[in-house]
């Protein structure tokens, strides 16, 4: 069984339309929630490691928030270079989830 | 910034022959991986390493690879008599300790002809 559940599988956003992503897990006793970013053909580029509910972490257009049950990448004023598949895992089982691809149009 | 180094880039192989992919994680780290991801799909969890010894693999790791750390610094995954399934991009990745973000290298790219 999945432990780790992306959605949506696809978005797409214009520029400066702000969203969110979700990821789901299904773990108990979470020793740390991954984001990464991956861009076609490229291996995966850490973002954020969150490690407790109510964390919350920021780099330039992305802030990532943790709860007991999920995790949100946030996006805001996305621009077209931040069209890319994000993707979460759990430390606990080293598995990713499938990911979100987002694509922001100019 | 340190970085994790595959190669090849690409390999072609013959269905039936054995391929070595090999890596260098950051000098470091501690611990090891092996992902591979099929044209489309999701980066799946092959094996982890840790102290010379595996720690953890999927289901899909399983005879036709295996894994090894032959010095201080390289890391391979070796696939035996390898399926036309096998055609995927394989990424090494690395890690300073429980808790760390993973590094990962550019991948592989393996073609079963």
């Amino acid at each position: 069984e999945d432990q780790v559940t992306q959605s949506p599988e696809a978005l797409r956003l214009q520029e400066g339309e702000s969203s969110s992503l979700n990821c789901s897990y299904t773990v108990s006793g979470l020793r740390g929630l991954f984001w990464y970013r991956q861009d076609p053909g490229k291996g995966p580029e850490f973002l954020f490691t969150l490690y407790s509910a109510g964390e919350e972490k920021e780099k330039e257009r992305l802030k990532a928030t943790l709860t007991k049950k999920e995790s949100f990448l946030h996006i805001t004023a996305p621009k077209p270079e931040d069209s890319a598949t994000y993707l979460c895992a759990v430390d606990n089982d080293m598995r990713f989830g499938a990911g979100t691809r987002l694509t922001v149009k100019p | 910034e340190p970085e994790v180094t595959q190669t090849p880039s690409h390999q072609v192989t013959q269905m039936g022959q054995e391929v070595i992919l090999r890596c260098v994680p950051i000098s470091n780290h501690l611990y090891f991986y092996w992902y591979r991801q099929i044209l489309g799909q999701k980066v799946e969890f092959l094996v982890s390493f840790y102290n010379n010894e595996i720690s953890e693999k999927s289901e899909i790791f399983d005879d036709q690879f295996s894994v090894e750390r032959p010095d201080g610094s390289n890391f391979t995954l070796k696939i035996r008599s390898t399926k036309l399934e096998d055609s995927a991009m394989y990424f090494c990745a690395s890690r300073l300790g429980t808790g760390y973000g993973y590094t990962f290298g550019s991948g592989t790219r393996l073609t079963v002809v």
